[in-house]
Parts: C-alpha cells; sequence; structure tokens
C-alpha cells in the first residue's frame, strides 16, 4: 500500500512551458485535492474532485487544469508556466474527514 | 469566500509548557475542524480532529476544543517536548471536500 504518491519530486520549467504532475492513490478515495504551498505560508487549495469525472475549483484555480478519469489518479497540468507558480504542490486523497497527503513536488519556473 | 485566521503566527514555549493555538473561520457551515503539524521538508500529517457535534477531544497530550457559536477551535498541547517543534496548521472543512488552510503557527520548544 503505497499511499498517495507525486511525480516527479523536483521540477524546474522556462516560463511558457507546459507540464503535468502526477497524483496517484492506492486506497480507493473518493476525494482528492491539490494545493500549492509558498513558503512561510499555508496550503492554499488549488481544485478539487468528489469522484472520477467530477472536479471543482478551489481558492487558486489560475493557470492550473486538472482531470479525474479514474479514482486513483488527478493530475495537475499547468498550462503556460510562470515565475509566479514556483511553489511545493501536495496532492492528497480522502474517503470521510482525514486527508492524506503525497510527499510534494517541489516546482521552479524560471 | 471563506476567511481562516491562525493566532500567534510564532509560539515559543519552555520544554514541559503547555501551547495553544487557535483559529478562527469565517464559514458556520463548516463541519469538520483538524490540525495538522508539519516538519521542514515534509508533508503536513493530521494530529488531531473534531466534528462538529463535539466541544472537546483529547488524544495524550495533545487536545481540541471547539467553540461552533464563535466560531473557532483550539489546538493545546500539554508538556510539551522539542520533537513537538513544527508548524501547525487548521484547515476547517467546508461543504463535503473543501478544506481551506490557515496560514500556521511555528510552534519552538526550546530545551
Amino acid at each position: 500500500n503505497a499511499g498517495v504518491t507525486q511525480t516527479p519530486k523536483f521540477q524546474v520549467l522556462k516560463t511558457g512551458q507546459s507540464m503535468t504532475l502526477q497524483c496517484a492513490q492506492d486506497m480507493n478515495h473518493e476525494y482528492m485535492s491539490w494545493y500549492r504551498q509558498d513558503p512561510g505560508m499555508g496550503l492554499r487549495l488549488i481544485h478539487y474532485s468528489v469522484g472520477a469525472g467530477i472536479t471543482d475549483q478551489g481558492e487558486v484555480p489560475n493557470g492550473y487544469n486538472v482531470s479525474r478519469s479514474t479514482t486513483e489518479d488527478f493530475p495537475l497540468r499547468l498550462l503556460s508556466a510562470a515565475p509566479s507558480q514556483t511553489s511545493v504542490y501536495f496532492c492528497a486523497s480522502s474517503r470521510q474527514d482525514e486527508q492524506f497527503f503525497g510527499p510534494g513536488t517541489r516546482l521552479t519556473v524560471l | 469566500g471563506e476567511n481562516v485566521e491562525q493566532h500567534p503566527s510564532t509560539l515559543s514555549v519552555q520544554e514541559g509548557d503547555s501551547a495553544v493555538i487557535k483559529c478562527t473561520y469565517s464559514d458556520s457551515a463548516s463541519n469538520y475542524f483538524p490540525w495538522y503539524k508539519q516538519e521542514l521538508g515534509k508533508r503536513p500529517q493530521l494530529i488531531i480532529d473534531i466534528r462538529s457535534n463535539v466541544g472537546e477531544k483529547k488524544d495524550q497530550r495533545i487536545a481540541v476544543t471547539l467553540n461552533k457559536t464563535a466560531k473557532h477551535f483550539s489546538l493545546h498541547i500539554t508538556e510539551t517536548q522539542p520533537e513537538d517543534s513544527a508548524v501547525y496548521f487548521c484547515a476547517p472543512r467546508s461543504g463535503t471536500y473543501k478544506y481551506i488552510f490557515g496560514t500556521g503557527t511555528r510552534l519552538k520548544v526550546l530545551a
């Protein structure tokens, strides 16, 4: 049981490039979400999903897209990376209340 | 939108003393109130939570109290130890699955 996994662990992009952050969970959790954490800050909700085929926007959705084609996977797409998107990205999943977090992806946009 | 505030932003205590962190939220429909601990470079981990129909919950040295009328809940850590040093976040839930995190409290336990 791997829990919540995220790839890559580190990524450097140039402004304007696109990429996908991967998130997967093997706990059959319905709920999944993406957060970003800037230095010295709390986690801000980007997008979340309450089940396969259902997604919704969080606090800071601009510049990011998500889809949920399976229960296990919830990828986050950066359409055109900007320096303001430099952050640590955490994926989380939950069945009811407790959220389980992945190890995070540290993204730098130059 | 929902507003979540945490106080204090930093807290230093002597080992063995108690620490209290308060979280204030704006959404009266919030129904689940967790506290997370995040060590440097690590992911957040749940340390205690409480649901809206309960006023207080305790787990060894850690407790959470909830005041739904005033819309705040607090984390209490007794007999603090150096390994309690970390950043603590509250994350009240609005609706089915929308957690809004506070800005965090950096706790330092001085040996």
